[in-house]
């Protein structure tokens, strides 16, 4: 199971852009790298989910190198509302076994 | 479409006591998936469920079952409660098995204490 590493928390402020990054050294072939968010008492929620190269959608870019040992979850211009943890996960198809949370990384936004 | 809906949103038990808790997956979704939340462990894998079979389960002991119907709406028991128990039970719902380019839908979860 290819395990990640996230830093534990990180702060910014309001309007900065935050770049997250996760580690992944054991990721195999046929690996996708997910991200998700989680507010207090929420259930996570998907952000952004990649293979290689740069995905971007209308929250997020999620910036993967060519090696795929490690991705960063890019959030622009972050606010308030943009305090939670987000999660990295690596894993292909059939198991949500393989899906390990981890800690996540508590970020933090001040005004 | 209505998400993923899970019921009771809130429990209190006592150790010893057993408790089932509910999920409805969105509507389509073949899967189920149930976590565990903690602040000491954090976010951990229990079971998943597909076409009313398990098809994965986690590290958890045999006192946590679970079980889909053929409407796909899942249920998970909770035998013998230890105060270890307490904790925010989440239920993921996807179209097919979850896996890394199946994303999970959660929901806002159960609060379980266990007194």
């Amino acid at each position: 199971l290819a395990k990640t590493t996230q830093p534990i928390s990180m702060d910014s402020y309001e309007g900065q852009e935050v770049n997250i990054t996760c580690s992944h050294n054991n990721i195999a072939t046929n690996d996708y790298i997910t991200w998700y968010q989680q507010f207090p008492s929420q259930g996570p929620r998907f952000i952004i989910q990649g293979y290689k190269t740069k995905v971007t959608n209308e929250v997020a870019s999620l910036f993967i190198p060519a090696d795929r040992k490690s991705s960063t979850l890019s959030l622009p211009r972050v606010s308030l509302s943009d305090t939670a943890v987000y999660y990295c996960l690596v894993g292909d198809s059939g198991s949500a076994r393989q899906l390990t949370f981890g800690s996540g990384t508590q970020l933090t936004v001040l005004p | 479409k209505a998400g993923v809906t899970q019921t009771p949103r809130y429990l209190i038990k006592t150790r010893g006591q057993q408790v089932t808790l509910s999920c409805s997956p969105i509507s389509g979704h073949r899967s189920v998936s149930w976590y565990q939340q903690t602040p000491g462990q954090g976010l951990q894998f229990l079971f998943e469920y597909f076409s009313e079979t398990q098809r994965n389960k986690g590290n958890f002991p045999g006192r946590f079952s679970g079980r889909q119907f053929s409407n796909s709406r899942s249920e998970m028991n909770v035998s013998t409660l230890e105060l270890g128990d307490s904790a925010l039970y989440l239920c993921a719902s996807s179209l097919t098995l979850a896996g890394g380019y199946n994303e999970q839908f959660f929901g806002p979860g159960t609060r379980l204490t266990v007194l």
